[in-house]
């Protein structure tokens, strides 16, 4: 079974422009969290989503947005981009479902660089 | 929300020891994970561990819930072992994982 897949793996940017980033799920799962890692604040949270609902925010400006679409996959937006933007963005996938276990399995990652 | 602390934030090593890393929460978890990074960025999956012991050939870890600790027990290191090691925690009915700082391990040959 393949595994969480994002693209692209890799970005370069300006500052006020905006971008899209796409995470594919494992087969099945439902649920679908993207999280941001930079050295300073390590790995936060931005939101997480199951069956195209947000359930979950993290503490991030408007700026961030998300989505997720009926085969599961999700896109995570950020607009006006800022310097302090350029991170990893993880996304990761669990099945979600009584009985299963709340494993998360994370993707590659997509480096961002806001120049 | 819940606070995931990690111990030691660095650590060296001779190839062939034995190392425990720590992992403290603040909070009952439903969730413990613990993920190792590879040079590139993506974490690897190593266990999910809400409580109990579990192994894996040279790594084993265990949770004592009642307590609010997780431990990450790597056995007869080698260099490949080498990176950054996280635990991440939920708990309550939210649906994100907390992460600790991470402990960067480096094995030496």
């Amino acid at each position: 079974k393949a595994g969480v897949t994002q693209t692209p793996r890799y970005l370069i940017k300006t500052r006020g422009q905006q971008v899209t980033l796409s995470c594919s799920p494992i087969s099945g799962h439902r649920s679908v969290s993207w999280y941001q890692q930079t050295p300073g604040q390590g790995l936060q949270f931005l939101f997480e989503y199951f069956s195209e609902t947000q359930r979950n925010k993290g503490n991030f400006p408007g700026r961030f947005s998300g989505r997720q679409f009926s085969n599961s996959r999700s896109e995570m937006n950020v607009s006006t981009l800022e310097l302090g933007d350029s991170a990893l963005y993880l996304c990761a996938s669990s099945l979600q479902t009584s009985g299963s276990t709340d494993t998360q399995y994370f993707g590659p990652g997509t480096r961002l660089t806001v120049l | 929300g819940i606070q995931v602390e990690q111990s030691p934030p660095d650590l060296i090593l001779q190839e062939g020891a034995n190392s425990t890393l720590r992992c403290n929460f603040s909070d009952s978890v439903n969730n413990l994970q613990w993920f190792h990074q590879n040079p590139w960025g993506q974490l690897i999956n190593l266990f999910y561990i809400p409580s109990g012991t579990k192994q894996n050939g040279r790594l084993s870890a265990t949770t004592v819930a009642t307590e609010r600790y997780s431990l990450l027990y790597i056995s007869s290191s080698q260099t490949t072992d080498s990176g950054v090691y996280f635990c991440a925690a939920r708990g309550g009915s939210n649906y994100k994982l907390t992460f600790g700082k991470g402990t960067l391990l480096t094995v030496n040959p």
